[in-house]
């Protein structure tokens, strides 16, 4: 498995303001996805952190409201653009290590709990 | 496109009972299949999983027999402890490696 940290753990932020959240891994991993839990809900896919390439965003989500940078194989940030209420989610940063018989497995970070006022 | 149903929650039970949580998928191909654990105020954790058919993951007393031709990935308990009381979500993945999320189903364990 690996080690997945993420920065802040929290916040409570003002609407029309941005938040950039940090995700460290203590190896490097292939894969690294960004998925957002809202309130009482489940998990959704934000996007696909690519190294040395832009992200692949799923259906619903876009660059300009969730810009996102790999610079490396162990290091990724999510931004939250201009953000309103509704914005209001857990995002929670995964990686698959990719090799081997883990290969297809997704392990996650501790989430990053964000309320918008 | 590929899916995973949940059977809806609050699930109650008295400490020691048995546990079940069904999750059926619908899926092309032979993904693999999941299943997480959210414990209140964390993170995901990955319980166990199976990668092909009739295959048993298990772990920590649960386990989930990978059902190729009910297309289900049930999880079991025998005796449940109020420490596993959480959320669990089943998953599958879906290539180019992203896993889709069951809906989650809340497990209240009263002593």
């Amino acid at each position: 498995s690996a080690v997945i940290s993420q920065k802040p753990s929290r916040d409570i932020c003002q609407r029309g303001t941005s938040l950039t959240i940090q995700c460290q891994v203590d190896s490097q991993v292939t894969m690294m996805f960004w998925y957002r839990q809202q309130p009482g809900q489940s998990l959704t896919l934000i996007a696909t952190a690519n190294q040395g390439s832009e992200a692949t965003y799923e259906s619903g989500f876009v660059i300009d409201k969730f810009p996102i940078s790999r610079p490396n194989l162990t290091f990724s940030t999510l931004t939250v653009s201009n953000m309103s209420p509704e914005d209001s989610s857990i995002y929670l940063c995964s990686v698959r290590p990719g090799q081997g018989p883990a290969a297809d497995t997704q392990y996650f970070g501790p989430g990053t709990r964000l309320t918008v006022l | 496109g590929n899916s995973v149903t949940q059977m809806e929650g609050p699930v109650t039970l008295s400490e020691e009972a048995f546990l079940t949580i069904n999750c059926t998928y619908t899926a092309t191909g032979y993904p693999s299949l999941f299943w997480y654990v959210q414990y209140p105020g964390e993170g995901l954790q990955l319980l166990l999983k199976a990668t092909k058919a009739d295959d048993k993951g298990s772990n920590k007393g649960f386990e989930a027999t990978y059902r190729k031709e009910t297309t289900s990935f049930h999880l079991e308990k025998g005796s449940v402890q109020v420490s596993d009381s959480a959320v669990y979500f089943c998953a599958l993945s879906d290539p180019p490696g992203k896993l889709i999320f069951g809906q989650g189903t809340t497990l209240q364990v009263k002593p």
